[in-house]
């Protein structure tokens, strides 16, 4: 069975970094595109990151408002994926999914698997 | 970027009722949308890919269709488990981004 389990939330003070972590199992991460995912308190979703798979060496991409201050890595070893957030800010604060995507007729989709989320705090 | 808008963003149905929600792109993505389905407390769950195809597992009274700019998620037959917010996402380039989503509630 498929499985994600995310990891590492909690509460950090503004300016400050966190590391979240996705561990996945049932499936290999270097055969599929996975995304980050947050969800503000009772507000939408919004796409943060993407981490391509093997065929596509692994690259990643990220939404505007994080570029330069999330990266995402991964694991092979322990089949994980991980976001480094580093200068955080409030509205950062959200419960962040991970989420494995697949590929068909041309692109690649997030989300056949999501995890349950973690939520992150960036408060003073 | 491109912008989703999804209307309309709240919709009072009744049991049995069928339901559309329109998502339209501020340029063209060809068929490259994806429509979800959150619960509150709960991850999102994918519906349709590639605009009109199903995902396995998904009940057959969701179907999508559109191309272009306009898409439609369709709900024939509303059920009790289908009352919950609805997200389309484009993934035509990036950033990838969603609508801000319809919240269905039960009349």
């Amino acid at each position: 069975e498929v499985q994600l389990v995310e990891s590492g939330g909690g509460l950090v003070q503004p300016g400050g970094s966190l590391r979240l972590s996705c561990a996945g199992s049932g499936f290999s991460f270097s055969d599929h595109f996975m995304d980050w995912v947050r969800q503000a308190p009772g507000k939408g979703l919004e796409w943060v990151g993407r981490l391509r798979d093997k065929t596509q060496s692994f690259t990643t991409e990220y939404t505007a408002s994080v570029k330069g201050r999330f990266s995402i890595s991964r694991d092979e070893s322990k089949n994980s994926m991980f976001l480094q957030m580093n200068s955080l800010k409030v509205e950062d604060t959200a419960v962040y999914y991970c989420a494995r995507g697949f590929c068909s007729g041309g692109t690649c989709y997030t989300g056949d698997k999501w995890g349950q989320g973690t939520l992150v705090t960036v408060s003073s | 970027d491109i912008q989703l808008t999804q209307s309309p963003s709240f919709l009072s149905p009744s049991l049995g009722d069928r339901v559309t929600i329109t998502c339209r792109a501020s340029q063209a993505i060809s068929n490259y949308l994806a429509w979800f389905q959150q619960k509150p407390g709960k991850a999102p769950i994918l519906l349709i890919y590639s605009a009109s195809t199903l995902q396995s597992g998904v009940p057959s009274r969701f179907s999508g269709s559109g191309s272009g700019t306009e898409f439609t998620l369709t709900i024939t037959s509303l059920q009790p488990e289908d009352f919950a917010t609805y997200y389309c996402q484009h993934l035509d380039s990036y950033p990838l981004t969603f609508g801000q989503g319809t919240r269905l509630e039960i009349k």
